[in-house]
């Protein structure tokens, strides 16, 4: 059980393009999910906590216009990078929590690759 | 500041041996903590979470201790096995309010 869904894996999209990645909960509903970035041996950084029906929190620095976070539903988060920039690069992970678990269960990733 | 500090250097550890991995935070007072296993382009997967009334967690192979006056975590894999090797991930929740804070990590690799 717990299982997060990410997708897609890896995306190469070009500079000023849009891209989209999906969160899903597969066998619980998480109310709130949670985005990660994380640069190569650098620690996962928090970017935005996203609450389903209402507006996404951000984290100091990140820019909320640019990370576009929809938690239409129970079951689904989705992270849109808008006007992708190269240094916009990087690995984005999603997580959500069970409260019948412990820790927080954690999607596969996305590598994003901005050319 | 607010840190959590993990050894940056890789661990290598002869298969069969104990490998012991640090995370010391400061300026934090977490009532828990929380330790992850990430493979190389994968997300992370929870291992352990140790609350600040408990001096030591076991899961199988896995053991953690957490010293709350220290500021450190102690996490341990006994008796190592090649497919052990991955970066171990130390996480808390600073403010309880389910905003996780993660360490570097420290790569182990267990030697065959």
């Amino acid at each position: 059980g717990a299982v997060v869904s990410q997708h897609p894996s890896r995306v190469i999209c070009k500079s000023g393009t849009s891209v989209k990645i999906e969160c899903r909960s597969l066998d619980f509903q998480a109310t709130t999910m949670f985005w990660y970035r994380q640069f190569p041996k650098q620690s996962l950084m928090l970017m935005a906590t996203s609450n389903e029906g209402s507006k996404a929190t951000y984290e100091q620095g990140v820019e909320k216009d640019k990370f576009l976070i929809n938690h239409a539903s129970l079951t689904l988060s989705t992270l849109t990078v808008t006007s992708a920039h190269p240094e916009d690069s990087s690995f984005y992970i999603c997580s959500a929590t069970n409260l019948d678990r412990d820790g927080y269960t954690f999607g596969s990733g996305t590598r994003l690759t901005v050319v | 500041s607010q840190k959590i500090e993990q050894n940056s250097e890789a661990l290598n550890i002869q298969e069969g041996k104990t490998a012991t991995l640090t995370c010391n935070y400061t300026n934090y007072s977490p009532a828990y903590l929380q330790w992850y296993r990430q493979d190389p382009g994968r997300g992370p997967v929870f291992l352990l979470l140790i609350r600040e009334n408990e001096k030591e967690k076991r899961k199988e192979r896995l053991k953690v201790t957490f010293d709350t006056t220290l500021k450190q975590s102690l996490f341990h894999i006994t008796a190592s096995q090649p497919a052990d090797s991955a970066t171990y991930l130390c996480a808390l929740d600073p403010y309880g309010n389910n905003r996780l804070a993660f360490g570097k990590g420290n790569q182990v690799v267990v030697i065959p």
